[in-house]
């Protein structure tokens, strides 16, 4: 059984801190790992695709990183906002060109002011 | 706005009805994929149509089916209700079925009473 696992479930920070999470995914038959961003009573926004050991991405002051060796992708947040407040998501892509995700159950990070 | 855009937002049923939700595909995109999101349980993938054809099966019940139209819009039917298909169903699309970032949309949620 294939499964995502994020860490840790939740977060809470003071603004201006800086965090990151984690997500672990199965090492063989890789394809794609897919970090969304759902706030609450919204649609999960999409934040980064990456398919390439290694690959780094950055969008504003999210960026993350893929180790596809050892299954893992880590999602930084420098200097967090309140409105950064969500849960941020991995889904592991073992299809190819199916494109179905296998989703974590996510961190919620709270950033209080 | 993603630009995938779901119908009704809310649905309140008894158990054994039947109901129809709809999905419209951002425009240009060709791949739809059905998702369930249950109490306590992560996005768990149900189904894929891609320019109209079945692509990948998920965790998908017998009394659930799907369909893609030749305008690319879904329908994700579910027949025979139990309490427990009450849920988050979320509609997303992307413009080819490989590992292409999926577009959310807003989500049907359904209580079966």
């Amino acid at each position: 059984i294939l499964n995502v696992e994020q860490s840790p479930q939740s977060l809470h920070v003071q603004e201006g801190d800086s965090t990151n999470f984690t997500c672990s995914f199965p090492s063989s038959n890789f394809y794609a790992l897919h970090w969304y961003r759902w706030e609450t009573a919204k649609s999960p926004e999409a934040l980064f695709v990456m398919t390439l050991n290694g690959d780094e991405k950055k969008k504003g002051r999210i960026s993350a990183t893929l180790n596809t060796k050892e299954g893992y992708s880590y999602l930084y947040i420098k200097g967090s906002q309140p409105e950064d407040s969500a849960t941020y998501l991995c889904a592991f892509n073992y299809g190819g060109s199916q494109g179905n995700l296998i989703f974590g159950k996510g961190t919620k990070l709270s950033v209080k002011p | 706005d993603s630009g995938v855009t779901q119908t009704p937002k809310h649905l309140i049923t008894a158990t054994g009805q039947r109901v129809t939700l709809r999905c419209s595909p951002r425009s240009g995109d060709l791949s739809v994929y059905w998702y369930q999101q249950s109490l306590d349980q992560g996005l768990q993938f149900l189904i894929q149509y891609y320019n109209g054809e079945e692509r990948a099966k998920g965790n998908i019940l017998e009394r659930f089916s799907a369909q893609q139209f030749p305008d690319l819009h879904s329908e994700l039917n579910l027949s025979s209700l139990e309490l427990g298909d009450s849920a988050l169903y979320f509609c997303a699309s992307s413009v080819e079925a490989g590992v292409e970032t999926q577009y959310f949309g807003p989500g049907t949620r359904l209580l079966v009473l």
